[in-house]
């Protein structure tokens, strides 16, 4: 079956750069969700989207912004990226607004 | 909200069941409980979740206690592929908020 699919699954910048972090939900899903995981931490929502809408908004930075596409892939921008943003981010897709979530492999961003 | 509390670790052999339990003494009546499990840096895995009654899928089965208090999640032949951190999440508005998990062992 398909799954969630993120890109990239690496990505290394360095400190006051961006980044961005695409996701491609699982087909027919239309409900989107950001998740941040430091080292050693679980992970933490960031924001979420429905129907290309921001749905819900949990502890995103006001340096990263995200929108949902009208195909329902979804984008996470970060800008003056810090040291403390390295982390693992991962992208869960739902079928209507449900706790029940699929996550994707994640992809590890390294700030130096 | 309605917090969860695990034991932070647990030890199961290979081909055992494997019991997993989790207290939400404060969840509310129409609130659900949901597991996932997270395998080392990997996305975290949906399991199962339940309302009221038990519930059973082809990876578990989750018993809930009649007073809705505290679960448990059984894996019934836990295999090496089962090492993970489990969480048990009682929603806030959708919201995953995941608490400090259950590190299962699975020894061969």
């Amino acid at each position: 079956a398909a799954g969630v699919i993120q890109s990239p699954r690496h990505l290394i910048k360095e400190k006051r750069e961006t980044a961005t972090l695409k996701c491609y939900p699982i087909p027919r899903h239309d409900t989107v969700y950001w998740y941040q995981q430091g080292p050693g931490q679980d992970p933490q929502f960031l924001i979420s989207f429905y129907e290309k809408m921001q749905s819900d908004k949990g502890s995103i930075p006001d340096r990263f912004s995200a929108q949902q596409f009208s195909d329902y892939h979804s984008e996470l921008n970060m800008s003056s990226l810090e040291l403390g943003d390295s982390a693992l981010y991962f992208c869960a897709s739902s079928l209507g607004r449900t706790s029940e979530q699929y996550f994707g492999p994640g992809t590890r961003l390294t700030v130096t | 909200d309605a917090k969860t509390t695990q034991p932070p670790s647990m030890d199961c052999a290979e081909g055992r069941a494997a019991n997993l339990p989790c207290n939400h003494s404060t969840i509310s009546g129409n609130e659900y409980v949901y597991w996932y499990r997270q395998i080392h840096s990997q996305g975290p895995q949906y399991i199962i979740h339940g309302l009221k009654n038990n519930e059973t899928n082809e990876m578990a089965s989750l018993i809930i206690t009649e007073d809705r208090k505290s679960s448990t999640l059984i894996l019934p032949h836990a295999t090496l592929r089962d090492t993970a951190v489990y969480y048990c999440i009682v929603p806030k508005n959708r919201k995953l908020i995941w608490g400090l998990g259950t590190s299962l062992a699975v020894n061969p």
